[in-house]
């Protein structure tokens, strides 16, 4: 399967714990986004990547929030001294480069549970 | 960014065209309509965009207003797998970043 990948699929930790997700995009793909769904909602913004370049990163939620992209491939999120408001579904998405637009391939997401 | 508005839920019976509605009064000159849709415990999945002229392929059909203040997703004979959350979006042509700003969506139930 060559879609985007992330993992853990599930995560539980306690409150006060960091813990970092991968995303794995496709592999021609040189965009790379996160997204935050909590339930009920929309995915929201959070940041972009256009290869190891971190482009827009002002809708990451707080400085607990951070995101990285060391050689351009694949990308980690780290959210430190997690709180409960921070569970939620975190979905990483990436598209190729395009002049106009094109489509944003989504993964299956990693879903956060802070006890 | 300009805003969309869908209805919050609609309702199909299987094997029975869905038109699904999406306003966007405000839309700009550059902009493009997108769809994507999310299914039960799974992340977004692009469905159809578009600019000023209808659209077609595999999965929808997308239907443009003349002056582009609203769209229609089409989907021609509406499955089981179709239950899912719609989203339309707009994207600024150029924006580079490609960020997609999402609403709540219709969500669509399909009737057997």
């Amino acid at each position: 399967d060559t879609g985007v990948s992330q993992d853990p699929r599930h995560k539980i930790t306690k409150r006060g714990q960091n813990v970092t997700f991968r995303c794995d995009p496709i592999s021609e793909h040189n965009r790379l986004y996160w997204y935050r769904q909590t339930l009920g909602q929309g995915p929201e913004f959070l940041t972009y990547f256009q290869n190891e370049a971190q482009l827009e990163k002002s809708r990451l939620l707080s400085d607990r929030f951070s995101a990285e992209r060391p050689k351009g491939s694949f990308s980690t999120l780290e959210i430190q001294r997690t709180e409960q408001g921070d569970s939620a579904m975190y979905l990483c998405a990436s598209s190729k480069p395009s002049q106009g637009n094109t489509e944003a391939f989504f993964g299956q997401g990693t879903r956060l549970t802070v006890v | 960014d300009a805003k969309t508005t869908q209805p919050n839920s609609m309702e199909s019976n299987e094997e029975e065209p869905v038109h699904l509605p999406c306003n966007h009064s405000t839309i700009s000159g550059t902009d493009y309509i997108h769809w994507y849709r999310q299914l039960p415990s799974q992340g977004p999945e692009y469905v159809i965009h578009g600019l000023t002229s209808n659209v077609n392929n595999r999965m929808a059909s997308l239907a443009i207003a003349e002056d582009r203040k609203s769209s229609t997703l089409i989907l021609h004979r509406a499955t089981l797998r179709d239950a899912a959350v719609y989203y339309c979006i707009l994207t600024r042509s150029g924006a580079g970043s490609y960020q997609l700003t999402f609403g709540k969506g219709t969500k669509l139930s399909v009737i057997p």
